[in-house]
Formats: C-alpha cells, sequence, structure tokens
C-alpha cells in the first residue's frame, strides 16, 4: 500500500482565519514533505520533516506552520493568510532521506482557497 | 546543482499512436531519475523511476523510459495512447547527496484526442 492520505480536500478560508491541513501515512516512512502547487506550474517544496524533526524549511512564510505529532502523522496550520497563498497543497512521505534514492510518494492534496 | 528540462509544454496525440514525452536533465552525480503523472485536481503518481540500475525502466499503464547518459535525457514513451493518458507529466531529477529533494521539471500537457 502506497497511500498517503490529505484531508480536507477543498478548504475555503478567510485571511483572518484559522485552519490545519492534516496528512496521513501508514507505510512506516520517516520523511514527510509538505509542497505548494500553483495552477500550472510543478509543485515547490515548503517544508520536510525527518524522523519527526523538521529538517528543511524552504524560507517559508511564518503564517505557515508546520508539526509533525507523530511518524504518520503531519500537519500545516494556517493563520492569517493572503489571496496569493490559494493552492493545491501537497503531502508527500518517503521512506527516508537517503540522498536520490527515495521514492517520495504523494497524497491527493488540498485544493485552499483564500478569500 | 541539478536541473530539468521538458523540452515541450503540449503534446498532443491522437488515441491508438505513439507517445515521446522528453526530457533532459543536468546533475554533477549520478541522479535518480523520476516520471510523475499528475490528472486534473489530483495528487502526483509515481510513473516509473531510475536509479542505476538497467537503463531502458518499465512503469505502469505501459509508459517506459530510457535513461541515455551521453545524452543526459530521459525521455518517457507509450507505444499506444489511451485518452485516459490525458494529463500533466512531471520529469524529476533527486539529488545523490545529502537530502532527498526534488527539482521537477516544468511539466508536459498531453492531449489525447479520440
Amino acid at each position: 500500500d502506497t497511500e498517503v492520505t490529505q484531508t480536507p480536500k477543498h478548504l475555503v478560508m478567510g485571511m483572518t482565519n484559522k485552519k490545519s491541513l492534516k496528512c496521513e501515512q501508514h507505510m512506516g516512512h520517516r520523511a514527510m514533505y509538505w509542497y505548494k502547487q500553483k495552477a500550472k506550474k510543478p509543485p515547490e517544496l515548503m517544508f520536510v520533516y525527518s524522523y519527526e524533526k523538521l529538517s528543511i524549511n524552504e524560507s517559508v512564510p511564518s503564517r505557515f506552520s508546520p508539526e509533525c505529532p507523530n511518524s504518520s502523522l503531519l500537519n500545516l496550520h494556517l493563520h492569517a493568510l493572503q489571496p496569493e497563498d490559494s493552492a493545491l497543497y501537497l503531502c508527500a512521505s518517503s521512506q527516508g532521506l537517503a540522498g536520490g534514492l527515495e521514492t517520495q510518494y504523494f497524497g491527493p492534496g488540498t485544493r485552499l482557497l483564500v478569500l | 546543482a541539478q536541473s530539468v528540462t521538458q523540452l515541450d509544454s503540449h503534446v498532443s496525440v491522437s488515441e491508438g499512436t505513439p507517445v515521446l514525452l522528453r526530457c533532459n536533465y543536468s546533475s554533477s552525480y549520478s541522479p535518480s531519475l523520476f516520471w510523475y503523472v499528475q490528472h486534473p485536481n489530483k495528487g502526483l503518481q509515481l510513473l516509473l523511476k531510475y536509479t542505476s540500475a538497467a537503463t531502458l525502466v518499465k512503469g505502469i499503464n505501459g509508459f517506459e523510459a530510457e535513461f541515455k547518459k551521453s545524452e543526459t535525457s530521459f525521455h518517457l514513451t507509450k507505444p499506444s495512447a489511451h485518452m485516459s493518458d490525458a494529463a500533466e507529466y512531471f520529469c524529476v531529477v533527486s539529488g545523490v547527496s545529502g537530502y532527498s529533494t526534488l527539482t521537477f521539471g516544468k511539466g508536459t500537457m498531453l492531449l489525447v484526442s479520440p
């Protein structure tokens, strides 16, 4: 089973709201990722967690706050977002971070609209 | 540093005809290379990957890709297109050193007509 699940599938929020995106995998993977994808563009890496610790933050604004409560779960907390943050947010996981040999498995994404 | 160039932003084929999606890469190391497919409003699905074993890699749904080091290419092919193949395709390179971060090409939209 190579399934990564994400909830919700769609989210509409105002600029003053606080919301969270959730990602879950049960493949025993120890690395998890958040990506942002704008329309007709490739995904852009936001955060990487390895063994539940933040390994990479690609200079993401603080209105995005990741959290990895355990090895199967990854959250992305959203606060005071801007309309330009509207995008598809993708979660991925891999066995580890062993250089280029790991395969990342992606979830279906959460489509976020900020009004 | 590494980079990926997908040579066509759009490719149009008729159902039943061959598919060729072109990808060139640049990497300081022996790279791992992937093709992912993304159907409209969906996540990315792994089609196939190359990790320095056989240069001809077979993937799902009849797709395959050939790693050519001399040409720094990793083109994706399928002998006969199906309507369900219509999607965005991303060629991706992963660095050998350090973290397993991916460098994506800009994507190729495959259009399949009846």
